[in-house]
Order: C-alpha cells, then structure tokens, then sequence
C-alpha cells in the first residue's frame, strides 16, 4: 500500500494568504492519480482537486493542485475564512486507494 | 443532483455485524462505482471497499474477510456488512460514488453514519 505524508499537519495562516499544502508519496503514484479533498467538521470530505491538478465541478481557481511522481502540492491563492479546514490527500493509482493524515488549516 | 444517504443502526455490540445502506437519489447506481469509506473520530480516511452494479467487488486487504459491500439495482441502494466488530471500527461509515472500478477518487459523498461498537 502507498503510504501518503502530509505535511504541515497544521498550518496557521491568515485570511488573504496564500497556502501550500505538501503530499509525499511512499513511491511514484502512476498517471498522476492524486487527489484532494477538504473536510469541515461533522461534514463528509468535499473532492478540490483530482488527477493531480484538475479542479472538481465547482471548485473556485484559487485553488489548484501540481505534482508528479512521488510530490504533491495543493496551494490556495488567497485564503478566504471558509477555506479554513482538514485537507487530506489520496492517491488512488494503486490498490488501495489510500489518504493522507490530513493537514488542518487554521486561522491564524 | 447526485445524493447518497447512509442509513443504519448507530450502535452495534462487539463480535457482531454492522449492516448500513446506503441510497443513491438522482443518478442510476449502474452508471457508476459504488464504495464505503469509514474515519475513526478525530482521526483520517480509510476506504474500504466497492461495488459495481454487476455485483463485482473490491475490498481492502487490511479488513481480511470482515468485509462484504452488495448491491440492490431494484432499490438504488449498496450496502456494506462488516462482521466481528471491536471497538477499533467505531467510526463514521461514509458511502461515496467514484468514477471508476480501479481505485477513484470520489466525487459525491453521503453525509456519514457514525457508527459506536459497545456492549
């Protein structure tokens, strides 16, 4: 199984800012079958981002995702206080799929 | 618009089975990849298993046997059995629509059940 690691675990930043969230996988995940999702509290994870940098139907451009091979990165331009939750990463190349730990973005 | 409800009795005694369904609204469940994603409180994700409408399954190694997902086309609805419960599988049991049978990503949701394992 793919092991993905996360880091910050948690990021204090303020609204305005631009955040980068870091996944790094235990090995190269193939076709760039990286995902990112955002996840309020008491609410299901919402899908941001999927084959690495496509955003889901919906997603406002400030964010977007890049990354290739073994590195991820989900940067949000300018943060807006909704945006203020646990972001996991998934890479569903290989099987299982498997998640990160999730970073928590809070405000700062 | 796609909605996926979970359904199921939120407290089940350990060594028994866990039985949630989950009904999809606004979609046809052949059309798609069916699967069950649980999260331990305060802690991440963990996908567990999916279905196809023909019944076809995958499952996650790491529950073994424990797992069984299945599907009912006449209700629109799969359902997840997870047998000889402790309470390490305390948790909030998502259902969850991926794009396809190799691991998805998943792009519809339902809200979670949470799910305690007590006597």
């Amino acid at each position: 199984e793919i092991v993905l690691t996360q880091s910050p675990g948690t990021l204090s930043l303020s609204a305005g800012e631009r955040a980068t969230l870091s996944c790094r996988a235990s090995q190269s995940v193939s076709s760039r079958y990286l995902a990112w999702y955002q996840q309020k509290p008491g609410q299901a994870p919402r899908l941001l981002i999927y084959g690495a940098s496509s955003r889901a139907t919906g997603i406002p451009d400030r964010f977007s995702g890049s990354g290739f091979g073994t590195d991820f990165t989900l940067t949000i331009s300018r943060l807006e206080t909704e945006d203020f939750a646990v972001y996991y990463c998934q890479q569903y190349g290989d099987s299982p799929c498997s998640f990160g730990q999730g970073t928590k973005l809070e405000l700062k | 618009q796609v909605r996926l409800q979970e359904s199921g009795p939120g407290l089940v005694k350990p060594s028994e089975t866990l039985s949630l369904t989950c009904t999809v609204s606004g979609d046809s469940i052949s059309a798609f990849f069916w699967s069950w994603v649980r999260q331990p409180p305060g802690k991440g994700l963990e996908w567990m298993g999916n279905v196809y409408y023909t019944g076809s399954t995958n499952y996650n190694p790491s529950l073994g046997s424990r797992v069984a997902i299945s599907v009912d086309m006449s209700k629109n609805q799969f359902s997840l059995k997870l047998s000889s419960l402790t309470a390490a599988d305390t948790a909030v049991y998502f259902c969850a629509r991926g794009l396809r049978f190799q691991p998805s990503h998943f792009d519809h949701w339902g809200q979670g059940s949470l799910v305690t394992v007590s006597s």
